[in-house]
C-alpha cells in the first residue's frame, strides 16, 4: 500500500543537539511539506518542496533545514538554533498541480521533546 | 497576511444532532477548500474538499462554500461519539506554481452520548 512513513514516532533532543526527522513516501507525489503543530496553534508550514533538488521556506523556517535529493524523501533537521522545538511534526505530500483539488496526504507524525 | 480563521469552539453537541463548523478565509482568489479531521495524538485525515459554490454532500458530511462571503462550513448530520475530534479547515491561499495549503487552528468537537 502507498503512503507516507515518518520516523521515529517519538524523539528526544538534548539542548544544543541537532536531530533529523525522516519522511519517506511511495505515492509518486512530486510535492512534499513539513508542518509543525503546537497545542492551540493549528499547523504551521516550515518548508516545502515542489520538485527534487528545490525547496522553499514556509512561515517558520528559522532553526530548521531540509534537503530533497530524492523524490521519495524529504528529511527535516531541527538545529540547535531552534529555541523551542518541542512540538508534533507532520510531513505531507501531494501531486504537483493537483494539490488544489486533492489536498495532502499526511504521515503519522513525529513527536519531538526537548529534555 | 493571508489567513484562515476558525474562531468558534470548542463545540459540544448531543448524539444524533447536527454539528456545524465554520471557517473564513482572507483571499478572494482562493479556489480550493478542505476539511480535515484529527483525532487526539493522530495526524489529520482528509474528509471533504470543495471548490465550487454551493453544497457538496458525502454521507453524513456536507461542505458548504460561499466565495462571495469568503466562508466554508462543514455540517455533520446524526453526530456520533466517534465524530469527537478536532476539525481543521485548509485553504489554498496561493494557487499556482508555489501552491500550498494554509490551515486554521481547528475546532474541537465533542459529541455527548
Amino acid at each position: 500500500d502507498g503512503g507516507i512513513t515518518q520516523s521515529p514516532k517519538y524523539l528526544f533532543r538534548k539542548e544544543g543537539q541537532n536531530v533529523t526527522l525522516s519522511c519517506e513516501q511511495n505515492l509518486n507525489h512530486d510535492a512534499m511539506y513539513w508542518y509543525r503543530q503546537d497545542p492551540g496553534q493549528g499547523l504551521r508550514l516550515i518548508y516545502y518542496s515542489q520538485i527534487v533538488n528545490d525547496f522553499q521556506k514556509g512561515d517558520i523556517a528559522e532553526g530548521y533545514s531540509v534537503s530533497r535529493e530524492k523524490k521519495e524523501s524529504f528529511p527535516l533537521t531541527v538545529t540547535s538554533a531552534q529555541k523551542n522545538p518541542t512540538a508534533f511534526y507532520l510531513c505531507a505530500s501531494s501531486r504537483t498541480g493537483h494539490q488544489d483539488n486533492y489536498g495532502y496526504t499526511f504521515g503519522s507524525g513525529t513527536r519531538l521533546t526537548v529534555v | 497576511q493571508k489567513e484562515v480563521e476558525q474562531n468558534s469552539g470548542p463545540l459540544s453537541v448531543p448524539e444524533g444532532a447536527i454539528a456545524s463548523l465554520n471557517c473564513t478565509y482572507s483571499d478572494r482568489g482562493s479556489q480550493s477548500f478542505f476539511w480535515y479531521r484529527q483525532y487526539s495524538g493522530k495526524s489529520p485525515e482528509l474528509i471533504m474538499f470543495i471548490y465550487s459554490n454551493g453544497d457538496k454532500e458525502d454521507g453524513r458530511f456536507t461542505a458548504q462554500l460561499n466565495k462571495a462571503s469568503q466562508y466554508v462550513s462543514l455540517l455533520i448530520r446524526d453526530s456520533q461519539p466517534s465524530d469527537s475530534a478536532t476539525y481543521l479547515c485548509a485553504v489554498n491561499l496561493y494557487p499556482g506554481a508555489n501552491s500550498k495549503l494554509t490551515f486554521g487552528k481547528g475546532i474541537t468537537l465533542s459529541v455527548r452520548p
